[in-house]
């Protein structure tokens, strides 16, 4: 299968615990995104990143939240001293290249802060 | 700055009968509209996306969608709906500006198919 993995697929913290969430996308695109999806709602954007660089963050992204891609190919999001209201699921998605809009969604890591 | 509504957050249909799932949208440019569908437990999976070509569109499981630029809308619809049909139906605006292309998603439609 050569679409976009994420792993964990499912993930049960405690309230204030640390959580890391890795995305690898389609073989070569260039962009990768992370959106926030809560029951009953659409996924909200909350980053992205053109090969290593990240060049937008939503003010979701509260300070607690960070997201890298070191080499341009998977990526991470971690969420630090996490709170109920994190929990949601976390959706990862690619596209080719600037301009090319279609985004390929993974599975989504589902996240339950208790 | 854009926008998507989509006018139902349920609908449901008998097994065979037409599916008509509506959307608006609001955009400063010229926008690419999509329609996303998320069945329990899978991943997103586009059903079909308008660029400026065609306005009618076809895309996958026999559905297929209109832009209407007069009406700012990009309804979805299926002749004939099929109980794998039902599901959770996103209607997305996407503006690419320079090097931000932002997306947008509407809440959901959730498609109900009886039997």
């Amino acid at each position: 299968d050569t679409g976009v993995s994420q792993d964990p697929r499912h993930k049960i913290t405690k309230r204030g615990q640390n959580v890391t969430f890795r995305c690898d996308p389609i073989s070569e695109h260039n962009r990768l995104y992370w959106y926030r999806q809560t029951l009953g709602q659409g996924p909200e954007f909350l980053t992205y990143f053109q090969n290593e660089a990240q060049l937008e963050k939503s003010r979701l992204l509260s300070d607690r939240f960070s997201a890298e891609r070191p080499k341009g190919s998977f990526s991470t999001l971690e969420i630090q001293r996490t709170e109920q209201g994190d929990s949601a699921m976390y959706l990862c998605a690619s596209s080719p290249k600037q301009g090319e809009e279609t985004q390929y969604f993974g599975p989504g890591t589902r996240l339950l802060v208790l | 700055a854009q926008s998507v509504t989509q006018l139902d957050s349920h609908v449901s249909v008998s097994e065979g009968t037409p599916v008509l799932l509506r959307c608006n949208y609001s955009s400063s440019y010229s926008p690419s509209l999509f329609w996303y569908v998320q069945h329990p437990n899978k991943g997103l999976q586009l059903l079909l996306k308008y660029t400026s070509a065609a306005t009618l569109v076809k895309g996958i499981n026999g559905f297929e969608a209109e832009f209407k630029k007069s009406e700012t809308s990009f309804h979805l619809t299926k002749p004939s709906a099929h109980m794998s049909d039902a599901a959770e139906y996103f209607c997305v605006v996407s503006e690419s500006m320079n090097r931000d292309d932002k997306i947008i998603f509407g809440k959901g439609t959730r498609l109900h198919i009886l039997p």
